[in-house]
């Protein structure tokens, strides 16, 4: 099993690009969430979702889109990346109130 | 919004020594997770605490759980350079729905030879 995995691995964009990251697992997760990860901040959940066709928002979704159309992949948009975005995102899923399997991270820098 | 504060934010030490890193919350957890996360990587479980009063251990890792579910520590004995890394805390409160895990912002450790 590859667990949690993450593409890319590295991104830099302009300020009004968009782009996806992209995020599957194959452990047949119910839930699965966005993070992001900044300097002395600890991770800020972006959105989750509970299973395919449901999400919600966390505490920072501005600026991002997600959605869920199957169970293993977990897509997050961002429409018009602002150097506020530059951030290390982390993808999760999980199954209940258990254990999060995070994947290895995207580094993105908007100049 | 419940808010996880994680004391202290750094700590460095030489190989060999004792420490304890701090997790509280003025509002009840309904169970505390502990993570640790190395420089490239993501967050990786140690363990998941339920029950008030509740320690677990783990080889030379002691996690505790306040009596009123509202605090939790972890004790690292005679420290070693592979526990250098970020020591986070998350929780579901109370009334939290499935996948609203609250992080703390950590607590960066370092561990010198």
């Amino acid at each position: 099993n590859a667990g949690v995995t993450q593409t890319p691995k590295f991104q830099v964009l302009k300020t009004g690009q968009s782009m996806t990251l992209q995020c599957a697992q194959d452990m047949n997760h119910e839930y699965m969430s966005w993070y992001r990860q900044d300097p002395g901040m600890g991770l800020r959940l972006i959105h989750y979702s509970v299973g395919a066709g449901i999400t919600d928002q966390g505490e920072v979704p501005n600026g991002y889109n997600v959605s869920r159309s199957t169970t293993e992949d977990f897509p997050l948009r961002l429409l018009s990346a602002a150097p506020s975005q530059t951030s290390v995102y982390f993808c999760a899923s999980y199954q209940g109130a258990g254990e999060q399997f995070f994947g290895p991270g995207t580094r993105l820098t908007v100049l | 919004t419940q808010l996880l504060e994680q004391s202290p934010q750094f700590l460095s030490i030489q190989e060999g020594e004792n420490l304890t890193v701090y997790c509280n919350s003025s509002s009840v957890f309904s169970s505390l997770q502990w993570y640790r996360q190395e420089p490239g990587e993501g967050p990786v479980l140690l363990v998941t605490v339920v029950t008030g009063g509740e320690v677990k251990k783990l080889k030379r890792l002691t996690f505790q759980f306040g009596d009123a579910r509202k605090d939790s520590s972890l004790h690292i004995t005679a420290a070693q350079t592979g526990d250098t890394g970020l020591y986070l805390c998350a929780s579901m409160h109370y009334g939290g729905s499935q996948g609203n895990l609250i992080f703390g912002k950590g607590t960066k450790l370092s561990v010198k030879p």
